[in-house]
């Protein structure tokens, strides 16, 4: 059972939007502004997409983006593209030194 | 553009410790900004983080792996490397190595952390 709860599956048709949530507590998500997420596509490593709630990395399409509210942290991703098909992970930063992630959402573009 | 390699055996029996290095190249594993970290993943199922080391040696693990855990550095090498003793079926999973971004931040007491940089990952199973 993973510390951080994420649906198991999202989906949406190309150029539209969806939000995929990550549900924890007051001594993660909601402690913290320190929510990433990743996002994987089948055979490979994880991608860093989002950090600290909502920064992108560089190379990161605006399409993606962050947010937090209380204990939970959600990803939006707009303009829905084919490529976007992937799991997706967030991940916070946990009271008493620990790092914790979701159990992962399967986004699939219709 | 920082690579990270993972190396080691691909099957490991029960009981026994499974021994993983991580060679680093275009980046110094000395650079006192990043720790350097191991993550897992179960066939067919999420992330888990195992623990990180700093070139200083500096260690810190998850809570539910620590008693079995040692992540450790070689800074003449350029690599660092997971020991993960009586392992399982259970520990069965490819396992990733990561660069780990990590920035204390004293007005919050807490640190923003996020893995930028991953190896290719690699599978390992736990049997006899």
């Amino acid at each position: 059972q993973s510390a951080l709860t994420q649906p198991p599956s999202a989906s949406g048709s190309p150029g539209q939007s969806v939000t995929i949530s990550c549900t924890g507590t007051s001594s993660d998500v909601g402690g913290y502004n320190y929510v990433s997420w990743y996002q994987q596509h089948p055979g490979k490593a994880p991608k860093l997409i989002i950090y600290e709630v909502s920064k992108r990395p560089s190379g990161v399409p605006d399409r993606f983006s962050g947010s937090k509210s209380g204990n939970t942290a959600s990803l939006t991703v707009s303009g829905l593209q084919a490529e976007d098909e992937a799991d997706y992970y967030c991940s916070s930063y946990a009271a008493s030194n620990n790092l914790v992630f979701g159990g992962g959402t399967k986004l699939t573009v219709l | 553009q920082l690579r990270l390699q993972e190396s080691g055996p691909g099957l490991v029996k029960p009981s026994e410790t499974l021994s993983l290095t991580c060679t680093v190249s275009s980046d110094s594993i000395s650079n006192s900004n990043y720790y350097w970290g191991w993550i897992r993943q179960p066939p067919g199922k999420g992330l888990e983080w195992i623990g990180s080391v700093h070139y200083s040696e500096s260690t810190y693990y998850n809570p539910s792996l620590k008693s079995r855990v040692t992540v450790s550095v070689d800074t003449s090498k350029n690599q660092f490397s997971l020991k993960l003793s009586s392992v399982t079926a259970a520990d069965t999973a490819v396992y990733y190595c990561a660069r780990h971004d990590r920035t204390y931040y004293f007005d919050s007491g807490a640190y923003s952390e996020y893995f930028q940089h991953w190896g290719q990952g690699t599978p390992v199973t736990v049997s006899s």
